[in-house]
Formats: C-alpha cells, sequence, structure tokens
C-alpha cells in the first residue's frame, strides 16, 4: 500500500527558505503526477505546485516565482522549497499522488501533512 | 483562478439523516469537480471524482452529481463517520481550487 510521508523543519525563520521531502513508499514514484499542497485557518487549502517524473513543473502565480518543486526517483522522493517566507506561509504543508496521470486528475492520495510555523 | 463556492459553511444533522452540500464554481468545468473529506487532525481523502465518480473504498450512501457549474454532494443515512469537514475542488484548470469548506456536525 502506497504511503506518503512529509517531513522538514517545524519552525523556519521569516525572509528565510522553507524546505520540505515528501518519502514514497509502498509504490512507484513514476508514472504520476506528484503536488504539494497547504491549509491554514485564513487561506484553506491551497495548492502549491506539482511535478512529474520527468521533472516538468507547474506551480501557482499566487506564490510570485518562490516555489521549486523536484523529483528524486532515486530515493522514491519529492521536495518542495518556499523562498522568502512570511508569517502568511504558517500552515500544514501537504504533499499528494494524482489520481491517474491525466490532465484533470483529483488528490488521489495524500500524506499526513506536516506543520510549518514562520516565526523568528 | 476560478473561484468555487460551498453552501452551507456548516450544517447539523443526526445519525440516519440525509444531507445535501452544494459547490458552485465561478465559471463552468465541465465535470471536473471532486469532493474531499477531512476528519479532525487528518488530512483530505477523496471521496468522489470527476462530479459522479465514487473512489475506491467510499460507501454508496455517498453519491455526487452536477455540472457546468452547479454541484451537490449527498450523504444518504449519516453514520458517525461521517461526521467531518467536505471540501470541493476542481481540477478543470491550474491553478487547482478548493471550496471553503463544508462542517458538518452531529445534531
Amino acid at each position: 500500500q502506497v504511503q506518503l510521508q512529509e517531513s522538514g523543519p517545524g519552525v523556519v525563520k521569516p525572509s528565510e527558505t522553507l524546505s520540505l521531502t515528501c518519502s514514497i513508499s509502498g509504490g512507484s514514484i513514476s508514472s504520476h503526477y506528484w503536488s504539494w499542497l497547504r491549509q491554514s485557518p485564513g487561506r484553506g487549502l491551497e495548492w502549491i505546485g506539482y511535478v512529474y517524473k520527468s521533472g516538468g513543473t507547474s506551480d501557482n502565480p499566487s506564490l510570485n516565482g518562490r516555489v521549486t518543486i523536484s523529483i528524486d526517483t532515486s530515493k522514491s522522493q519529492v521536495s518542495l522549497k518556499l523562498r522568502s517566507v512570511t508569517a502568511a506561509d504558517t500552515a500544514i504543508y501537504y504533499c499528494a499522488r494524482h489520481l491517474g496521470s491525466g490532465w484533470y486528475a483529483p488528490f488521489g492520495l495524500w500524506g499526513q501533512g506536516t506543520m510549518v510555523t514562520v516565526s523568528s | 483562478d476560478i473561484q468555487m463556492t460551498q453552501s452551507p459553511s456548516s450544517l447539523s444533522a443526526s445519525v440516519g439523516d440525509r444531507v445535501t452540500i452544494t459547490c458552485r464554481p465561478s465559471q463552468s468545468i465541465s465535470t471536473y469537480l471532486n469532493w474531499y473529506q477531512q476528519r479532525p487532525g487528518k488530512a483530505p481523502k477523496l471521496l468522489i471524482f470527476a462530479a459522479s465518480n465514487l473512489q475506491s473504498g467510499v460507501p454508496s450512501r455517498i453519491s455526487g452529481s452536477g455540472s457546468e457549474t452547479n454541484f451537490t454532494l449527498t450523504i444518504n443515512s449519516l453514520q458517525p463517520e461521517d461526521f467531518a469537514t467536505y471540501f470541493c475542488q476542481q481540477s478543470f484548470d491550474y491553478p487547482r481550487t478548493f471550496g471553503q469548506g463544508t462542517k458538518l456536525e452531529m445534531k
């Protein structure tokens, strides 16, 4: 059974870079799109971006180009970097596997999420 | 971006009741609408995809319908485990967007 596990620092200082890793176990990282999402009381559920096995990515314009998402198929990991963080980036961060590889695919499987607080 | 509006934002019901939640996108999205359930402290879980397709393992008392700009999630014969928050999400275009959620509480 495929499992996703997010990991990374729980606290990040303002203006620094938030770095998270999603480790995938029990299944192949290939043939799927992988997304990062976040959830906060003020912003609700927000899609951050996705990556595919080829390394192709897309991210949410609302994040103003601060996002880098990458994939390491040899380690079965997907990574997120969010630069120049502010308190507004405080949220629970999730990685998710798309259901299938089509353009319209929903988020079929989610990790448990990891809380990140931006604070000095 | 496509704005997703859910109603109601909260709902009180009893075990055995039938409830309906509505989701209205700001533009037509054909049937590219998904529903998720989130229990406290847990990640969202996919229930329905493409408006009316039940995800594997989801009980058949849960159903979805609609198209274009009007969608509904219906739960028949509410069970204790159904009391949670429900979100709609469009997969018609990027950036993907979600509704604000409907909290289903026990009366």
